[in-house]
């Protein structure tokens, strides 16, 4: 069973930094392209980043680019997101998603959620 | 503002058909790449719905189905059932972008 597990979320202060990771099990980490995506308090889905199997190559949704950055350890099947310079408008639950391809734009769909891990930014 | 627009709402009576818009424009949903659909029922992290042209994953009944013409795609509900009720959002690539976007969601009521 594919299982992903979101950890790192709290209430942090704008400024600051927090870093996000998600640990999978159950399927070949190494194989799959994985997302961060995020859901505000308005209920809408926004894509964030993503990174190709082998973390060479990632690409990052406008509104965070130059904060966050998204890497992963194929050693430790995790996926880590690290947030920078947080904004109040950043306060969202973060998912990390699963990939049906290997590749950054194989655009084929996320095929695996997990439950997501709170981030609040408040002062 | 999301890159693809879905109606806020759609609602049916339990049995009845209900169909959910996403249009895109020339640069995700009109530049060739597929439309994925997502449910997310209350409380639930969202789940692949539909995929690519019109794929369902294992365990996802018939009662749903993709289709996608031009720059518009569309989700089809049929036999509508009360567990039916969620969001369900429309998902594609944009090529400007460099990036994947999502629809706006759309909340299906079950009357």
């Amino acid at each position: 069973q594919v299982h992903l597990v979101e950890s790192g979320g709290g209430v942090v202060q704008p400024g600051t930094s927090l870093r996000l990771s998600c640990v999978t099990s159950g399927f070949d980490f190494s194989n799959f392209a994985m997302h961060w995506v995020r859901q505000g308090p308005g209920g809408g889905l926004e894509w964030l980043a993503v990174t190709s199997f082998d973390g060479r190559m990632k690409s990052y949704a406008g509104s965070v680019r130059g904060r966050f950055t998204i890497s992963r350890d194929n050693s430790e099947n995790t996926l880590y997101l690290q947030m920078d310079s947080l904004r109040g408008e950043d306060t969202a639950l973060y998912y990390c998603v699963r990939d049906r391809g290997f590749n950054w734009n194989d655009a084929i769909g996320f095929d695996y959620w997990g439950q997501g891990t709170l981030v609040t930014v408040a002062s | 503002q999301s890159v693809l627009t879905q109606p806020p709402s759609v609602s049916g009576a339990p049995g009845q058909r209900v169909t959910i818009t996403c249009t895109g424009s020339s640069s995700n949903t009109g530049a060739g790449y597929d439309v994925h659909w997502y449910q997310q029922l209350p409380g639930t992290a969202p789940k692949l719905l539909i995929y690519g042209k019109n794929y369902r994953p294992s365990g996802v009944p018939d009662r749903f189905s993709g289709s996608k013409s031009g720059t518009s795609a569309s989700l089809a509900i049929t036999g509508l059932r009360a567990e039916d009720e969620g969001d369900y959002f429309c998902q594609s690539f944009d090529v400007s972008l460099s990036g994947y976007v999502f629809g706006s969601g759309t909340r299906v009521t079950v009357l």
